[in-house]
């Protein structure tokens, strides 16, 4: 069963720091790792989806890496904002599967 | 980008009562659709699967009597909370993939359920 590991759970940083948020997984025989956002009391909106075949995939201000050998991925967020501030939550299938399984999410805050 | 609809965003229902919950793919034919629910501070919990046309598959612990799901179309499945209780308070959260779309995920807004 995959298991996943957000780090740091929160973090509140000041306006236009660049910040990197981890994401660990046990099961590295993936199809496929997702990013994705969460205000509160809202639904989910994707912001990245990287293939197994891929190491990176970039989005504006947003990078996001994957080592499957090492079973992780980094979000990286470039000159971060106010309205970056929300949850970021990772979520990986396990292996031989498509169903994702979720990270419990970093809760982040930039303040201005 | 695919877009996925969620009805209704809140509710509010007496405990015994049964309240369906309604997902819908607005532009995009959903091969498939996940439930999950969600609780204050808590990650995702994925409740079930449902493919169009075949009954759900539904995950370890969770109740299909309870939690009835029914994939009637390509852009619609449906999650009724059978004789809800206050303990099922929660955000339910519906998302879907489509045919093209990589086994990306679109979720959809979710739906607090409050019961009384």
């Amino acid at each position: 069963k995959q298991e996943v590991t957000q780090i740091p759970a929160a973090l509140s940083v000041p306006e236009g720091e660049n910040l990197v948020l981890n994401c660990s997984f046990t099961d590295s025989a993936i199809y496929n790792l997702q990013w994705f956002r969460q205000d509160p009391g809202k639904g989910l909106t994707s912001l990245l989806l990287i293939q197994s075949s891929q190491r990176e995939q970039t989005s504006g201000r947003l990078n996001a890496s994957l080592d499957k050998s090492s079973g992780r991925s980094t979000l990286y967020i470039a000159a971060s904002q106010p309205g970056d501030s929300a949850t970021y939550l990772c979520a990986v299938p396990s292996g031989g599967s498509y169903i994702p399984t979720f990270g419990r999410g970093t809760s982040l805050i930039v303040h201005p | 980008g695919a877009v996925v609809s969620q009805h209704p965003s809140w509710v509010i229902c007496k405990s015994g009562t049964s309240v369906k919950i309604e997902c819908r793919s607005l532009d995009f034919q959903a091969t498939t659709m996940f439930w999950y629910r969600q609780f204050p501070k808590q990650s995702l919990m994925l409740m079930a699967t449902s493919n169009e046309g075949s009954k759900a598959t539904y995950e370890q612990g969770v109740e299909k009597d309870k939690f009835l799901i029914n994939h009637a179309s390509l852009t619609l499945s449906t999650l009724t909370v059978t004789s809800a209780h206050p303990e099922d308070s929660s955000f339910y959260i519906c998302s879907a993939t489509g045919r093209d779309s990589y086994n990306e995920q679109f979720f959809g807004p979710g739906t607090r359920l409050t019961v009384l």
